[in-house]
């Protein structure tokens, strides 16, 4: 079975700071890992996606993450948070090892990043 | 169409009642995905469509809820009598492929069980 941890609900951080949204995952073999944002009273968007190779991945918006097999972890990171960066984000995974038929992404619960002014 | 769309985008109904729920993915999109988001539970997967495969049921949370994809296009999702707790979001998304993960998600509908 696969699964994702987000341990924070919310994160707060003052607008030109670093941030950090956390992130763990379960899988048993290699995970596709992703970021996914949901800007209030708009749907999910697609954010970056770590699948192999580099891990420092880039994404929209000057965002990054970092995938740690060691440590299980997939943070999304940004250098200089913005207001209009406040929204709702979603880590998922899926296995690589998944079986015949079971193509499906396994969200966390979502953490909500408020930056303030 | 541009985007996925989903309707209708709010539904109140009582108990006991059915409702169906549409999603029309993107055009040339093969994969079709239902995901149930509530407050505090983050998003629940439900079903899951590629092309002419049989689809993964897995996330179904009883045989109250069905889906069915049309010609590989429009999907409806229905809850047969409805209870409050199915009181939720249901959002659609759709991808090229099972080999994409990159998901083009709708704006929802807002499921209200009274």
């Amino acid at each position: 079975a696969q699964s994702v941890a987000q341990p924070e609900d919310q994160v707060n951080v003052a607008e030109g700071n670093p941030l950090t949204v956390k992130c763990t995952y379960s899988v048993s073999g290699n995970p596709y890992l992703f970021w996914y944002v949901q800007y209030p009273n708009r749907g999910l968007q697609f954010l970056l996606k770590y699948i192999t190779g580099d891990n420092l991945v880039k994404g929209s918006y000057g965002f990054e993450a970092e995938f740690n097999k060691s440590q299980t972890s997939f943070h999304l990171k940004k250098p200089s948070a913005l207001v209009s960066d406040s929204a709702l984000y979603f880590c998922a995974v899926r296995d690589m090892m998944t079986g015949a038929g079971s193509y499906q992404l396994t969200f966390g619960k979502g953490t909500k990043l408020s930056v303030i002014p | 169409g541009a985007g996925v769309s989903q309707s209708p985008s709010n539904k109140v109904t009582e108990k006991g009642k059915d409702v169906e729920l549409r999603c029309d993915p993107i055009s040339g999109h093969t994969a079709l995905y239902w995901y149930r988001q509530s407050l505090g539970q983050g998003l629940e997967f439900l079903i899951y469509f590629q092309g002419n495969s049989a689809p993964d049921k897995s996330g179904l949370p009883s045989d109250r809820f069905s889906a069915e994809r049309t010609g590989g296009s429009v999907s409806t999702l229905t809850i047969q009598r409805t209870q409050q707790e199915d009181s939720a979001v249901y959002l659609c998304a759709s991808s090229l492929g099972i080999y994409n993960e990159k998901l083009f998600f709708g704006s929802g509908t807002q499921l209200s069980v009274l």
